[in-house]
Formats: structure tokens, sequence, C-alpha cells
């Protein structure tokens, strides 16, 4: 059974880092591209990025590029979503999903991990 | 990099179907069979109803289908169930970086 489990919810405060987490299971994590997918409050998705953690190629949505930065650690089966500056606007829901392919939507999904960013 | 355009609403009662659309352009939906849909419930994660436009994968209802005519795909759902009062998103391949899009979602309400 194909499983995404991502890192709990966190708070932090403008300025602060973070670095959340997708742990993958139940397929071959290596050949299978993750992607991150934003909702803030009340919207709608939002396509971030994807990461091929085999050699660790990773493509962005214009819209995020250099905004995040997405990793991997295909030894224990991990992608990560990481913010060096926190800003409220960073506020939202992150899924990870499983993308088997760069050109095609995710098929399988993380709970969620949720972001949130206040003074 | 524009979203998709998907309707905000769409309503139907009990038994009826519905159909939603995804309207983009020749770069993205129009060029390329890479459409899939997703449901997403309130505080849920997105689930994928709808692959390369019309596949449905294992365990997804027939009662969904999907299909594409020139720069729009669209979703149908017949038979509508209170159980499919949900968000629906289309995503689609996009030509213009060799990434995937979303659309905005439209939110389904049965009557």
């Amino acid at each position: 059974e194909v499983q995404l489990v991502q890192s709990g919810a966190e708070v932090k405060k403008p300025g602060e880092s973070l670095k959340i987490s997708c742990k993958g299971s139940g397929y071959s994590f290596d050949t299978n591209w993750i992607a991150w997918v934003r909702q803030m409050p009340g919207k709608g998705l939002e396509w971030m990025g994807i990461i091929y953690p085999e050699d660790s190629d990773t493509r962005y949505s214009p819209s995020f590029q250099g905004q995040v930065t997405i990793s991997a650690d295909k030894s224990i089966n991990t992608a990560y979503l990481q913010w060096s500056s926190l800003k409220a606007s960073d506020t939202g829901m992150y899924y990870c999903a499983r993308q088997y392919d760069s050109g095609r939507g995710p098929d399988y999904w993380g709970q969620g991990t949720l972001v949130t960013v206040s003074s | 990099q524009s979203a998709l355009t998907q309707p905000a609403s769409v309503s139907g009662s009990p038994g009826q179907s519905i159909t939603i659309s995804c309207t983009g352009t020749s770069s993205d939906v129009g060029g390329h069979n890479f459409v899939s849909w997703y449901q997403q419930h309130p505080g849920k994660a997105p689930k994928l109803m709808i692959f390369d436009v019309s596949n449905r994968p294992s365990g997804v209802s027939n009662r969904f289908s999907g299909s594409k005519s020139g720069n729009t795909a669209s979703l149908t759902i017949s038979g509508l169930q209170a159980e499919d009062e949900a968000d629906y998103y289309c995503i689609s391949y996009t030509s213009s970086n060799s990434l995937v899009i979303f659309g905005g979602g439209t939110k389904l309400t049965v009557l």
C-alpha cells in the first residue's frame, strides 16, 4: 500500500526557518517524483514543485522558485520542503504527493502539514 | 502562468448529472492528454478521481467520467449523491515549462 506520511503541524514566527518532511512507503521511492502542493486557508491547490529522489532533479513552479527549497534523502525515503525565512503569507496546508510522471498530476497524497506563521 | 479556469461553483440535486469544466490553452489542456481531476472534502487531502483525461483509478465509482474537447476538459458526475459534495480540481501538463498547473477549483453543492 502506497503511503505518504507527513510531519506534524508547525507554529512559527515571521523570519524563522522551517523544514517539513514526507516519508514514503509501499512503492519505489527513488524512482517516483514527489510533489509539494500548497493550500492557503480557504483557497485552492497550488503546485509548488517536484523532486526525483534518485538523482535529486528538482523543478519549481515559477511562483515558488526562490521562495522554498525542495530536497530528498533517498536513504530514508523522505522528501523535505523548507523555508529559510518564513512570512505570514506562508501560512497554509502543505501536501506532499507522489507524482509518477513529471508531466502528470499526483496520484497518492500525504495527509498534509499545517504551517502557521504568526507573530 | 495562470491557473486553469474552472467555474467557482456548480450544484445539482440527488440523482442528477453535473459537469465541471476546466479551460486552458493549446499549451496545456488542448495540447496534451495529461489532465487529471481531484475531489477534496473539507479538511481532507485531495483524492485522484480521473487521470489522463478519461481514466478512472481502481476503486473510483464509474459515476465519475472525464472528457476533453479542444482547450476544455470536463468532469461529469452522474447519479449525484450527497457524498459527492466537495471541491473539485483539475490539473494539466503545460508545455510552457514542462510542468503541471492546477485549476482554481469548483465547489459542488448537492441540493
